[in-house]
Order: structure tokens, then sequence, then C-alpha cells
């Protein structure tokens, strides 16, 4: 069954340094999402990408944060310079379109110290 | 915020019991969405049940949902160790600037003992 996958699965990461958190969608579907929870709280929504440009943003997904869909199968989260409160399980997911069901990856958890 | 919000926060059960939860939003949805996840893990998707709907079943699964209380349930019957897990449930707007974008509860913490 086609999934979801992101690497790495845990990211270590210093203060201030960027990271990139990799993700690969199911290979047919075209929406693709950002979703992140922080330990012991809600899954918070990030960002929606579609069309290679974003649909919808949270105020969460300030000017530290960016996307991309660097080729035809990857999709990116990069954040600039990682804040204490950056650490979190970032999730990625995918549908072949709007309201429609989001599948979603294992996460990377991103630990910032 | 339309979030969803789960009831109980947390449910132990038996083998072989049923499993009830609920969960209420604040304004109009698209759809809603239950997920499960197993501790420190990914979301799984369990079903989906769209405002036109008002009842589903997968498996052992069966959701309900009543747009006028604006409430949803999600029901497992005869619970195994296996399902014991966090569920969630999710909303998708009406509006267009909601779309794709789910709001998740809080999350019920089921426990199946043998």
């Amino acid at each position: 069954e086609p999934e979801v996958t992101q690497t790495p699965s845990h990211q270590v990461t210093q203060m201030g340094q960027e990271v990139i958190l990799r993700c690969v969608p199911i290979s047919n579907h075209l929406y693709f999402y950002w979703y992140r929870q922080i330990l012991g709280q809600k899954v918070e929504f990030l960002v929606s990408f579609y069309n290679n440009e974003i649909s919808e943003k949270s105020e969460i997904f300030d000017d530290q944060f960016s996307v991309e869909r660097p080729d035809g199968s990857n999709f990116t989260l990069k954040i600039r310079s990682t804040k204490l409160e950056d650490s979190a399980m970032y999730f990625c997911a995918s549908s072949v379109a709007a309201k429609n069901i989001q599948y979603f990856g294992a996460g990377t958890r991103l630990s910032v110290l | 915020s339309q979030q969803g919000e789960e009831d109980p926060q947390a449910l132990s059960i038996q083998e072989g019991e049923n499993a009830t939860m609920n969960c209420s939003y604040k304004t109009s949805i698209n759809n809603l969405q239950w997920y499960r996840q197993n501790s420190g893990r990914g979301l799984v998707h369990l079903i989906l049940i769209r405002s036109n709907e008002r009842e589903k079943h997968s498996g052992r699964l069966r959701v309900t949902l009543d747009t006028s209380k604006k409430s949803s349930s999600l029901l497992i019957t005869a619970s195994r160790a296996a399902d014991t897990a966090s569920y969630f449930c999710a909303t998708e707007g009406m509006t267009t600037d909601s779309w794709g974008k789910l709001q998740f509860g809080a999350g019920t913490q089921v426990v199946v003992t043998p």
C-alpha cells in the first residue's frame, strides 16, 4: 500500500541552525501538508501546498519556515534558524484532492538543543 | 476555532468490550476524520465522514455524525489489546481557506487490557 515517507526519523540540531525535513508524498497525490505536534499537545496545522505554491498557512508558519517541492517526488520543510520551541514531531501528509483523506507519514522528531 | 474536542480524555477497558469516544466541534464542517496514533508514532487514518453523512462503518469501527449538535462519535467494538492508542478527531471546514487545514482535538487515550 502506498505510504508517505519522512526522513530522517529523528533530527537533533543546535539552536540557530537550519534544518530541512524531507517527505515523499504518495505518488498520485496533489496536495501536501505539514503539521507539527509538540510533546503532549495537539497536532497543529502548519501549511498546505498545491500546484507548487502555498495554499494556506497558520500563524505558526512564520518567515523562519519555508516549503519546497524541489523535484517531482520530494516535499521539504525548512526551518531557517531553529529555536528551542521548534522541538516537536513534524508530520507530512498528502491527499489526492482537497476535502479528502489526508495520509500521514511516521513523522520526524526534531530536537533543538 | 472549529477544533474538535474529544471526550473522554482517557478510557480504560477490558478486551472484548466496546469503546466509545466523542468529538465536538464549533463551526460548520465539510468533513470529520478520525485518526489513531500509537505512542510516539505517526497518525493512521481510520474513517472520513462527510457533513451529509450520518453514519459510517469500517470493520469494527462505527462513526456517527450529528451536524445539528456538532458532534461525532467513534465506536470500537470487541476491542483488542492492539487497539491501545490515542484517537483523534480532525475537522475540515466549509470555506475554501479551511480546505486541507485539519483542526485536531486533544485526543482520547484508550488502553485495552487483556
